[in-house]
């Protein structure tokens, strides 16, 4: 079984400035997906940036970019210039790769990221 | 364009009520059907999903049940509500995984049903 660990539950970063949020996972699997999910206060869980494990290169969406490190198992994201509608909660998620896998995410338990004017 | 509607968005149950949520996508065929529940504060608990019609698989034994009596209808079910099933629920979907990477997978939400079982 895979498990998602997101050790920060909460940060603040002030709007124009870069922030970090950190998660770790634990699989035996060797292909997989990762991403990460926003739920702003409207609880819509919006995919913020997906990265596949047999990539090397760090996947990046705009101002979201993030560290990948499989041998470390570690995924973390990175918001530059965060705006205030930054503000909500991040999910890190693993999906198992393949077919019949069933596509089912598990989650870490959520960073809440509060941006500051 | 796919979409996946879920409804109610709020519920209000006493214990010991019955429970019908129910989640409809549109757009797509096929698709791998699911039901979280994201307690106060923490993170989605899979519950349930689906590879097709009549299919169910349970991830969590609790008061809950499933059903998926179309393609691209779920609904989640409880014949007897307790308070601890009180949470908020969240339908999604997503394409079935090919045999590469080169099939782009990601879960689609619906906007949730906030349960309040008193």
């Amino acid at each position: 079984a895979q498990t998602v660990t997101q050790s920060q539950p909460e940060m603040s970063v002030q709007e124009a400035e870069t922030v970090t949020l950190s998660c770790t996972y634990d699989t035996s699997e060797n292909n997989y997906y990762l991403f990460w999910y926003k739920q702003p206060p409207s609880r819509q869980m919006i995919l913020v940036i997906r990265q596949e494990a047999y990539k090397q290169q760090n996947a990046t969406e705009n101002r979201f970019s993030v560290n990948f490190q499989k041998a470390a198992k570690s995924f973390s994201l990175k918001i530059s210039d965060s705006q205030l509608g930054d503000t909500a909660m991040y999910f890190c998620a693993f999906m198992k790769h393949g077919v019949g896998a069933g596509n089912m995410l598990t989650f870490g338990g959520g960073t809440r990221l509060m941006v500051k004017p | 364009s796919q979409t996946i509607h879920q409804w109610p968005a709020t519920l209000v149950q006493p214990v010991g009520s019955p429970l019908s949520l129910e989640c409809t996508v549109e757009g797509t065929s096929n698709p791998n059907l699911y039901w979280y529940r994201q307690a106060a504060g923490r993170g989605l608990q899979l519950l349930f999903y689906s590879v097709g019609i009549g299919q169910i698989s349970s991830e969590v034994p609790q008061n809950l049940s499933a059903s998926r009596p179309q393609d691209r209808q779920f609904i989640l079910s409880s014949k007897k509500l307790l308070l601890s099933d009180s949470g908020f629920y969240l339908c999604a979907w997503a394409n079935r995984q090919g045999a590469t990477f080169l099939f782009r997978t990601e879960a689609f939400f619906g906007q949730g049903t906030r349960l309040t079982v008193v």
